[in-house]
């Protein structure tokens, strides 16, 4: 039974369309994150919510907003894709104290 | 604020050999500290984390961590290493109290030879 999990796991589509990748997690989790990987797998954090509520909103484009309707799930929508957009982008989750995030395996994004 | 160093980006090792992986970071208030592997196209699995107590701690896959407070360093080390040990391998710090932020190093590609 997956832990984080996201869809799709692969996404190809032109410059300029809008496209949303979805996350969800069963680990009971309050706080779940979006990351952007790039071709040389430096891992950048874009958003964080806990609870619903956004906490962590790092220098991304508003073309990127994310979306919590539970604390279950957190999706990303992305308006006018751009070439640059191509990366991996994961989802992950975590509980307070020392808990360690946990990862979902990525959606692989590529803009043609 | 808090960053992560991985110096070493890339890490040839044979098999059968040991391996450190080093991580320094750098950090106003107390944090835990993670090691990560990514193994291709796959997401980061926890490999072992330092909360408090023992400096050295034991993570799966044989690996292990040695959390140094004064070289603010928690290098990762494994005595053996296996061809399928070859990975991406990130270091990450967050503050114990606070943020929910966690910061991640540039990732070092360990690659086992045969």
């Amino acid at each position: 039974d997956t832990a984080v999990s996201q869809t799709p796991k692969y996404l190809v589509t032109q410059m300029g369309n809008d496209k949303s990748i979805k996350c969800e997690q069963n680990l009971g989790h309050d706080t779940m994150y979006w990351y952007k990987q790039d071709s040389k797998k430096f891992l950048k954090i874009m958003f964080s919510y806990n609870n619903k509520e956004l906490i962590i909103n790092e220098t991304v484009p508003n073309r990127f907003s994310p979306k919590s309707p539970d604390k279950a799930h957190l999706n990303l929508h992305i308006n006018s894709l751009e070439l640059g957009d191509s990366a991996v982008y994961f989802c992950a989750s975590s509980q307070k104290g020392g808990e360690p995030q946990h990862f979902g395996d990525g959606t692989r994004l590529s803009i043609l | 604020a808090q960053s992560v160093t991985q110096l070493d980006s890339q890490v040839p090792v044979f098999e059968e050999a040991p391996v450190e992986l080093r991580c320094n970071y750098s950090s106003s208030v107390s944090v835990y500290l993670f090691w990560y592997v990514q193994y291709p196209n796959q997401g980061l699995q926890l490999l072992l984390k330092y909360l408090s107590g023992s400096t050295l701690v034991k993570g799966i896959n044989g690996f292990e961590a040695e959390f140094n407070k004064s070289q603010t360093s928690f290098h990762l080390r494994k005595p053996s290493v296996h061809i399928s040990d070859t990975a991406e391998y990130f270091c990450a710090v967050r503050p114990t109290s606070g943020t929910y932020k966690y910061i991640f190093g540039t990732g070092t590609r360990l690659k086992v030879l045969a």
